[in-house]
Protein backbone atom coordinates (compact mmCIF):
# COMPACT_ATOMS: atom_id res chain seq x y z
CA UNK A 1 0.00 0.00 0.00
CA UNK A 2 1.17 3.38 -0.51
CA UNK A 3 1.99 5.87 2.28
CA UNK A 4 3.09 9.59 1.84
CA UNK A 5 4.98 11.20 4.63
CA UNK A 6 5.69 14.75 5.84
CA UNK A 7 8.56 16.50 8.33
CA UNK A 8 8.39 17.92 10.13
CA UNK A 9 5.13 17.71 11.70
CA UNK A 10 5.29 21.13 13.35
CA UNK A 11 7.56 24.31 12.76
CA UNK A 12 8.33 27.72 14.12
CA UNK A 13 10.45 30.30 11.76
CA UNK A 14 11.62 33.83 12.38
CA UNK A 15 11.37 35.78 9.71
CA UNK A 16 13.64 36.40 6.88
CA UNK A 17 14.30 32.70 7.87
CA UNK A 18 14.81 29.86 5.20
CA UNK A 19 12.48 26.75 5.29
CA UNK A 20 12.37 23.48 3.87
CA UNK A 21 9.65 21.16 3.76
CA UNK A 22 10.18 17.67 3.09
CA UNK A 23 7.29 15.21 1.72
CA UNK A 24 7.88 11.14 0.51
CA UNK A 25 5.94 8.73 -0.54
CA UNK A 26 6.60 4.77 -0.83
CA UNK A 27 4.64 2.24 -2.36
CA UNK A 28 4.41 3.80 -5.89
CA UNK A 29 6.32 4.79 -8.97
CA UNK A 30 6.51 8.42 -11.16
CA UNK A 31 3.36 9.65 -9.03
CA UNK A 32 2.30 13.18 -9.78
CA UNK A 33 3.20 15.21 -6.36
CA UNK A 34 1.47 18.52 -4.87
CA UNK A 35 1.96 21.42 -2.18
CA UNK A 36 -1.14 23.24 -0.88
CA UNK A 37 -1.60 25.42 1.98
CA UNK A 38 -4.22 25.74 4.05
CA UNK A 39 -5.01 29.12 6.04
CA UNK A 40 -7.05 29.49 9.06
CA UNK A 41 -10.50 29.16 7.66
CA UNK A 42 -10.11 26.59 5.33
CA UNK A 43 -9.71 26.78 2.08
CA UNK A 44 -7.07 24.47 0.12
CA UNK A 45 -4.83 26.38 -1.96
CA UNK A 46 -2.56 24.50 -4.75
CA UNK A 47 0.89 26.20 -4.76
CA UNK A 48 2.85 23.64 -6.86
CA UNK A 49 2.45 20.40 -8.29
CA UNK A 50 4.85 18.26 -10.56
CA UNK A 51 4.40 15.45 -12.58
CA UNK A 52 7.98 14.25 -12.86
CA UNK A 53 11.63 14.32 -11.62
CA UNK A 54 12.65 18.18 -12.21
CA UNK A 55 9.40 19.42 -13.48
CA UNK A 56 7.43 21.88 -11.52
CA UNK A 57 4.21 23.76 -12.20
CA UNK A 58 3.95 26.61 -9.99
CA UNK A 59 0.10 27.84 -9.72
CA UNK A 60 0.57 31.02 -7.72
CA UNK A 61 3.35 33.12 -7.52
CA UNK A 62 5.26 34.04 -4.34
CA UNK A 63 7.89 33.51 -1.86
CA UNK A 64 7.93 29.93 -2.14
CA UNK A 65 9.81 27.01 -4.71
CA UNK A 66 9.55 23.68 -5.16
CA UNK A 67 11.31 21.46 -6.31
CA UNK A 68 11.82 17.37 -6.88
CA UNK A 69 15.10 15.85 -6.89
CA UNK A 70 13.48 12.20 -6.45
CA UNK A 71 10.90 10.52 -7.81
CA UNK A 72 9.45 10.18 -4.73
CA UNK A 73 10.49 12.81 -2.81
CA UNK A 74 9.05 16.58 -3.28
CA UNK A 75 10.63 19.84 -1.16
CA UNK A 76 8.82 23.42 -0.57
CA UNK A 77 11.95 25.78 -0.23
CA UNK A 78 11.87 29.48 0.67
CA UNK A 79 14.93 31.87 1.12
CA UNK A 80 13.53 34.13 3.39
CA UNK A 81 10.52 33.49 5.42
CA UNK A 82 7.41 36.15 5.62
CA UNK A 83 4.56 36.14 8.16
CA UNK A 84 2.19 35.28 5.82
CA UNK A 85 3.63 32.26 4.88
CA UNK A 86 2.35 30.74 8.37
CA UNK A 87 -0.04 27.87 7.56
CA UNK A 88 -0.81 24.18 7.20
CA UNK A 89 1.41 22.50 4.34
CA UNK A 90 -0.18 19.93 3.10
CA UNK A 91 1.67 17.16 0.48
CA UNK A 92 -0.64 15.22 -1.73
CA UNK A 93 0.10 12.26 -4.59
CA UNK A 94 -1.58 10.78 -7.13
CA UNK A 95 -1.36 8.11 -9.44
CA UNK A 96 0.33 9.32 -12.94
CA UNK A 97 -1.58 9.05 -16.63
CA UNK A 98 -4.48 10.13 -15.82
CA UNK A 99 -5.70 9.31 -12.26
CA UNK A 100 -7.12 12.78 -10.56
CA UNK A 101 -7.54 11.29 -6.86
CA UNK A 102 -5.34 13.03 -4.40
CA UNK A 103 -3.97 10.99 -1.39
CA UNK A 104 -3.11 14.28 1.27
CA UNK A 105 0.22 13.79 3.60
CA UNK A 106 -0.56 14.52 7.44
CA UNK A 107 0.65 18.19 7.09
CA UNK A 108 3.10 20.70 8.65
CA UNK A 109 2.20 23.36 10.88
CA UNK A 110 4.37 26.64 10.26
CA UNK A 111 4.49 29.73 12.32
CA UNK A 112 6.35 32.17 11.15
CA UNK A 113 6.84 34.95 14.04
CA UNK B 1 -8.07 27.93 -9.57
CA UNK B 2 -11.99 28.46 -9.87
CA UNK B 3 -14.03 28.51 -6.27
CA UNK B 4 -16.16 26.65 -5.75
CA UNK B 5 -19.48 27.39 -3.76
CA UNK B 6 -20.15 24.38 -0.58
CA UNK B 7 -22.85 24.63 1.54
CA UNK B 8 -24.32 24.80 3.77
CA UNK B 9 -20.66 26.48 5.78
CA UNK B 10 -21.33 24.80 9.37
CA UNK B 11 -24.04 22.13 10.79
CA UNK B 12 -24.90 21.36 14.03
CA UNK B 13 -27.08 18.12 14.58
CA UNK B 14 -27.56 15.18 17.31
CA UNK B 15 -26.40 11.94 16.60
CA UNK B 16 -28.56 9.35 14.49
CA UNK B 17 -29.31 12.61 12.20
CA UNK B 18 -29.01 12.78 8.36
CA UNK B 19 -26.65 15.08 6.98
CA UNK B 20 -26.38 16.59 3.34
CA UNK B 21 -24.14 18.61 1.97
CA UNK B 22 -23.77 20.00 -1.68
CA UNK B 23 -21.21 21.91 -3.90
CA UNK B 24 -21.72 23.97 -7.24
CA UNK B 25 -19.67 25.24 -10.08
CA UNK B 26 -20.44 27.54 -12.88
CA UNK B 27 -18.26 25.86 -14.86
CA UNK B 28 -18.50 21.62 -15.90
CA UNK B 29 -16.54 19.70 -14.13
CA UNK B 30 -15.51 16.18 -15.09
CA UNK B 31 -14.39 14.89 -11.18
CA UNK B 32 -15.80 15.23 -8.38
CA UNK B 33 -14.04 14.45 -5.26
CA UNK B 34 -15.19 14.54 -1.42
CA UNK B 35 -13.07 14.75 1.24
CA UNK B 36 -12.85 14.52 5.53
CA UNK B 37 -10.44 16.63 7.28
CA UNK B 38 -10.16 16.20 11.13
CA UNK B 39 -8.35 18.74 12.55
CA UNK B 40 -4.63 19.17 12.64
CA UNK B 41 -4.58 15.81 10.11
CA UNK B 42 -4.42 15.93 6.25
CA UNK B 43 -7.54 15.52 4.32
CA UNK B 44 -8.68 11.99 3.47
CA UNK B 45 -10.45 10.75 0.42
CA UNK B 46 -13.96 9.57 1.15
CA UNK B 47 -15.59 9.67 -2.61
CA UNK B 48 -14.50 9.86 -6.46
CA UNK B 49 -16.93 10.47 -9.05
CA UNK B 50 -16.37 10.22 -12.78
CA UNK B 51 -19.57 10.00 -14.16
CA UNK B 52 -22.61 12.54 -14.12
CA UNK B 53 -25.36 10.81 -12.67
CA UNK B 54 -23.26 8.79 -10.55
CA UNK B 55 -24.26 7.76 -7.59
CA UNK B 56 -21.37 6.08 -4.79
CA UNK B 57 -21.43 5.37 -1.81
CA UNK B 58 -19.04 4.54 1.24
CA UNK B 59 -20.79 2.91 4.61
CA UNK B 60 -23.11 5.80 5.46
CA UNK B 61 -21.75 8.13 2.76
CA UNK B 62 -23.27 8.54 -0.49
CA UNK B 63 -22.07 10.88 -2.99
CA UNK B 64 -23.61 11.93 -6.56
CA UNK B 65 -22.22 13.80 -9.35
CA UNK B 66 -25.09 16.11 -10.74
CA UNK B 67 -26.42 15.84 -14.41
CA UNK B 68 -25.61 19.29 -15.46
CA UNK B 69 -22.04 18.70 -14.34
CA UNK B 70 -21.96 21.67 -12.35
CA UNK B 71 -23.09 19.95 -8.59
CA UNK B 72 -22.04 17.45 -6.62
CA UNK B 73 -23.85 16.14 -3.07
CA UNK B 74 -23.02 14.39 -0.32
CA UNK B 75 -24.92 12.87 2.13
CA UNK B 76 -24.19 11.13 5.50
CA UNK B 77 -26.59 8.48 6.98
CA UNK B 78 -26.94 8.00 10.69
CA UNK B 79 -24.47 10.57 11.76
CA UNK B 80 -22.62 9.59 14.96
CA UNK B 81 -19.93 11.61 16.70
CA UNK B 82 -16.74 10.30 15.35
CA UNK B 83 -18.53 12.08 11.71
CA UNK B 84 -17.40 15.18 12.78
CA UNK B 85 -15.04 17.34 10.73
CA UNK B 86 -14.66 19.66 8.32
CA UNK B 87 -15.91 17.80 4.36
CA UNK B 88 -14.37 19.26 1.45
CA UNK B 89 -15.76 18.63 -2.25
CA UNK B 90 -13.22 19.24 -5.14
CA UNK B 91 -13.59 19.13 -8.72
CA UNK B 92 -11.79 19.27 -11.80
CA UNK B 93 -12.42 20.58 -15.07
CA UNK B 94 -11.78 19.85 -18.52
CA UNK B 95 -8.84 22.08 -19.12
CA UNK B 96 -7.71 22.11 -15.48
CA UNK B 97 -4.89 19.57 -15.98
CA UNK B 98 -4.26 17.84 -12.46
CA UNK B 99 -4.95 20.57 -10.48
CA UNK B 100 -7.97 19.98 -8.26
CA UNK B 101 -10.41 23.19 -6.98
CA UNK B 102 -11.47 22.98 -3.45
CA UNK B 103 -14.03 24.24 -1.45
CA UNK B 104 -13.96 25.77 1.54
CA UNK B 105 -15.76 23.08 3.35
CA UNK B 106 -18.61 22.25 5.46
CA UNK B 107 -17.82 22.26 9.08
CA UNK B 108 -19.58 19.06 11.09
CA UNK B 109 -20.33 19.00 14.32
CA UNK B 110 -22.48 16.01 15.73
CA UNK B 111 -23.98 15.97 19.50
CA UNK B 112 -24.45 12.45 21.30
Amino acid sequence: SQTIHQWPATLVQPVGSPLSLECTVEGTSNPNLYWYRQAAGRGLQLLFYSVGIGQISSEVPQNLSASRPQDRQFILSSKKLLLSDSGFYLCAWSKGGGSYEQYFGPGTRLTVT
Amino acid sequence: GQQLNQSPQSMFIQEGEDVSMNCTSSSIFNTWLWYKQEPGEGPVLLIALYKAGELTSNGRLTAQFGITRKDSFLNISASIPSDVGIYFCAGRGSNSGYALNFGKGTSLLVTP
